[in-house]
């Protein structure tokens, strides 16, 4: 089965700042990968995904960008945190056996001072 | 487009008994996923059950039960013998057949478990 990491656990960051939050998934190969942000209480919001290496798509347009530079690596970047920024960050794969189901990760909790 | 809304933003159970949170959602397409997310204190996301719009059969995992009621659009969870680590909240989300495999989700219910 597959196994999904994200570094880091927590972060706080400045305003103006850069980002790199990680994701990397084990146990498949060609997974479908996602990026959702949760704010405190709230639903999940789709940021970003991924159907292969060097294929990201946009949900919704905003301060962040994605990439994707191998296959089971799928990392969330921004060049300049705002304070909007702040929130749960959940990376999710897509694959293997079951092709229905999205799996993810233990999440990054991001907050912009 | 897909949305998807679950009314209860919180609930309360007595521990050993039964609730039922209810999920809606609007979509034209008539193929697709509906899942139950869980997420303990812990934020980690749990799949709880899924169940795909073509069975008639309503999806069952140990104590977690579904009712589908694909004309009244409504994908409502029940779960049984309510234990303490069922506190938690719940997302509904809705999956379309895509290659995409995009989700989307309600806005979740706030489960409490009385002991």
């Amino acid at each position: 089965s597959q196994t999904i990491h994200q570094w880091p656990a927590t972060l706080v960051q400045p305003v103006g700042s850069p980002l790199s939050l990680e994701c990397t998934v084990e146990g498949t190969s060609n997974p479908n990968l996602y990026w959702y942000r949760q704010a405190a209480g709230r639903g999940l919001q789709l940021l970003f995904y991924s159907v292969g290496i060097g294929q990201i798509s946009s949900e919704v347009p905003q301060n962040l960008s994605a990439s994707r530079p191998q296959d089971r690596q799928f990392i969330l970047s921004s060049k300049k945190l705002l304070l909007s920024d702040s929130g749960f960050y959940l990376c999710a794969s897509l694959s293997g056996i079951s092709t229905d189901t999205q799996y993810f990760g233990p999440g990054t909790r991001l907050t912009v001072l | 487009a897909q949305t998807v809304t679950q009314s209860q933003p919180e609930m309360s159970v007595q521990e050993a008994e039964t609730v039922t949170l209810s999920c809606t959602y609007d979509t034209s397409e008539s193929d697709y996923y509906l899942f139950w997310y869980k997420q303990p204190p812990s934020r980690q996301m749990i799949l709880v059950i899924r169940q795909e719009a073509y069975k008639q059969q309503n999806a069952t995992e140990n104590r977690f039960s579904v009712n589908f009621q694909k004309a009244a659009k409504s994908f409502s969870l029940k779960i049984s013998d309510s234990q303490l680590g069922d506190a938690a909240m719940y997302f509904c989300a809705y999956r379309r057949y895509s290659n995409t495999g995009k989700l989307i989700f309600g806005q979740g219910t706030t489960l409490q478990v009385k002991p």
